[in-house]
């Protein structure tokens, strides 16, 4: 499976713009990036996910590099309720149907009140 | 929509005991998943099904763990006999159908054998 890379921690002060960078140099043309996020004591929740385009949403966008080796996820504007376990993760989409997503260790974000 | 309904919220045992949980999809969705969170680990895959069939077990960690999935609504991971390396917290998700791409996350069972 391909891999990914995220930073281990990152702080942000509440109400100022994130991006959250993940490296995937062996991604393949049939990997979608997801990402997910964990809030303290919950399980993960769906933010994003894409394949070539940025993509935008009511949580966040997508940035996605033009050779698909990285992306960030941008939350535009930090709450304290965005403090959480962010992971970026590739799904092979080439077998129709699957399923599998595999976390890594993703990115604890910090929110300075 | 109730979400994912999972049960029991924690559960302590002691080693050697079966420890059943439960997991109840939200309504409607086609995909199953169990998976397992561990500090050493992270957050593993167990198994999953489609329309209540099996189609990787590939993360089940040995013989002691079975999971059913007997209808749409429910489900059920099973640990015979358990022991303390079980400690987890123990998320079950489900997700719509093929072409959606969400999968939705109960609050999890924190299980602590002892």
């Amino acid at each position: 499976d391909a891999k990914t890379t995220q930073p281990n921690s990152m702080e942000s002060n509440e109400e100022e713009p994130v991006h959250l960078p993940c490296n995937h140099s062996t991604i393949s043309g049939t990997d979608y990036i997801h990402w997910y996020r964990q809030l303290p004591s919950q399980g993960p929740e769906y933010v994003i996910h894409g394949l070539t385009s940025n993509v935008n949403n009511r949580m966040a966008s997508l940035a996605i590099a033009e050779d698909r080796k990285s992306s960030t996820l941008i939350l535009h504007r930090a709450t304290l309720r965005d403090a959480a376990v962010y992971y970026c993760i590739l799904r092979d989409a080439s077998n129709f149907g699957n399923e599998k997503l595999t976390f890594g260790t993703g990115t604890r974000l910090t929110i300075i009140p | 929509d109730a979400g994912v309904i999972q049960s029991p919220r924690h559960e302590v045992t002691e080693m050697g005991q079966e420890v059943t949980l439960r997991c109840k999809p939200i309504s409607g969705h086609n995909s199953l998943f169990w998976y397992r969170q561990t500090m050493m680990r992270g957050l593993e895959l167990l198994i999953y099904f489609n329309n209540n069939v099996p189609i990787d077990d590939s993360g089940m960690p040995e013989d002691r763990f079975s999971a059913k999935m007997p209808n749409a609504s429910f489900s059920t991971l099973k640990i015979q006999p358990s022991e303390p390396r079980d400690s987890a917290v123990y998320f079950c998700a489900s997700r719509g159908d093929v072409y959606s791409y969400e999968q939705y996350f109960g609050p999890g069972t924190r299980l602590t054998v002892t």
